[in-house]
């Protein structure tokens, strides 16, 4: 399987934008790229996916480069509830049955009040 | 309510017995999936399923064994819990079609001394 890797922490500010990075340098032209996040003494929650362009939803923004080597997650206004652990994953949706989200570390993000 | 309800949400046993941890689901979904967390480490997979039907080994399915009751229910079984079964158990479950996000429960803490 593809791999990512990601910083183990970062801080940022309330209320100024974050900026999560992500590299996959072994990425296939199949793999999709999905992020997810996980809040102290929860599940993980789904936060955004994307193949080859930028993407926006109602939480972030991902960012991905045209080599597709690398990617940023964007949360444009932290707050205090954004405070998680942040998983970037590569998914490969050419095989019907692979199913598996390979979970590394992520990136723990702290808030400053 | 919660849309994938886990079942109990802790449980401390000890070795030797035998455990089931429940899973239910509003989603409506046909894919539905058992990960374990370890403290610091991310969520690996150890069994899913596409319907009542299908049952899929994931990366670490010795010692563990499932059963898919109904499209919403899906239960995880230790048939002889041992102490490195100790972890932090997710339930998650997705819509059949093409790369949609997983949706998780909020976990089970499972203790075996």
């Amino acid at each position: 399987d593809a791999k990512t890797t990601q910083p183990n922490s970062m801080e940022s500010n309330e209320e100024e934008p974050v900026h999560l990075p992500c590299n996959h340098s072994t990425i296939s032209g199949t793999d999709y790229i999905h992020w997810y996040r996980q809040l102290p003494s929860q599940g993980p929650e789904y936060v955004i996916h994307g193949l080859t362009s930028n993407v926006n939803n109602r939480m972030a923004s991902l960012a991905i480069a045209e080599d597709r080597k690398s990617s940023t997650l964007i949360l444009h206004r932290a707050t205090l509830r954004d405070a998680a652990v942040y998983y970037c994953i590569l998914r490969d949706v050419s095989n019907f049955g692979n199913e598996k989200l390979t979970f590394g570390t992520g990136t723990r993000l702290t808030i400053i009040p | 309510d919660a849309d994938v309800t886990q079942t109990p949400r802790n449980r401390i046993t000890k070795t030797g017995k035998r455990i089931m941890l429940e899973c239910s689901q509003t989603k409506g979904h046909d894919r539905m999936y058992w990960y374990r967390q370890d403290p610091g480490l991310g969520l690996r997979l150890i069994y899913y399923s596409f319907d009542v039907k299908d049952i899929n080994k994931g990366e670490i399915s010795d010692g563990y064994s499932v059963s898919r009751q109904a499209q919403a229910k899906f239960s995880l079984s230790l048939e002889s819990a041992i102490p490195n079964q100790t972890a932090l158990y997710f339930c998650a479950t997705s819509d059949l079609r093409g790369h949609q996000p997983q949706h998780f429960g909020d976990g089970t803490r499972l203790s075996i001394l």
